[in-house]
């Protein structure tokens, strides 16, 4: 069992392009976060989705969306990337709203 | 705003020692309480869940208290090692917003 996986590892990107970071679980979890961590501002939750077909956003959701079209995968888009979205990107999942989180390796993200 | 805070930031203990982590947090109206586990580049290994009503949760070594009412919980790790060694952070879970809240850490190092 894999749990969760995230692509890709790390990423390089120009400032002003699109780019999507993927996340899959094969856990059968109904809740799913994104998460971005940086120095000194810790870990903070971007959107989430409770179930599959809904999204909710969190506490830095702006340049940034996501859907949830099956249980098992819930990517997030950059629309047009800023230098600011420069962090590391991780993914979590919960069995039910409020559970257990567990969380993918991690995108590490440059925009330059 | 729910603010979570870890002190200290870091420590260090030598093998064999008892570990104890603080974590406090402004808003006692939470549903849970997590603690997870960092090691450098890698993503959170979760460690224990301690549930809005229950005072604390036990696995192997680990010990984690809980005392909504002055808004602390404590991790307790017994007999250090040095795999033992990494980040530890806590969260409070609430219910508004489905929003997970992270302390900054303890980075914890155990020297053999």
């Amino acid at each position: 069992i894999a749990g969760i996986t995230q692509a890709p590892t790390s990423q390089i990107l120009a400032a002003g392009r699109r780019m999507t970071l993927r996340c899959t679980q094969d856990m059968r979890h109904n809740a799913m976060y994104w998460y971005r961590q940086d120095l000194g501002l810790g870990l903070r939750l971007i959107h989430y989705s409770n179930t599959a077909g809904t999204t909710g956003k969190g506490e830095v959701p702006d340049g940034y969306s996501v859907s949830r079209a099956n249980t098992d995968d819930f990517p997030l888009t950059l629309a047009s990337a800023v230098p600011s979205q420069t962090s590391v990107y991780f993914c979590a999942s919960s069995s039910e709203y409020g559970d257990t989180q567990y969380f993918g390796p991690g995108t590490r993200l440059t925009v330059l | 705003k729910q603010e979570v805070t870890q002190i200290p930031a870091a420590l260090s203990v030598p093998e064999g020692e008892n570990l104890v982590l603080n974590c406090s947090f402004t808003d006692s109206a939470i549903y849970n309480l997590q603690w997870f586990r960092q090691d450098p580049g890698k993503g959170l290994t979760s460690l224990l869940l301690i549930q809005s009503s229950q005072r604390e949760q036990t696995s192997g070594r680990l010990n984690a208290s809980l005392d909504k009412s002055s808004g602390r919980s404590t991790l307790y790790i017994a007999a250090s090692q040095p795999g033992d060694s990494a980040t530890y952070l806590c969260a409070v879970f609430k219910a508004a917003g489905n929003k997970l809240t992270f302390g900054g850490g303890t980075r914890v190092l155990v020297k053999p």
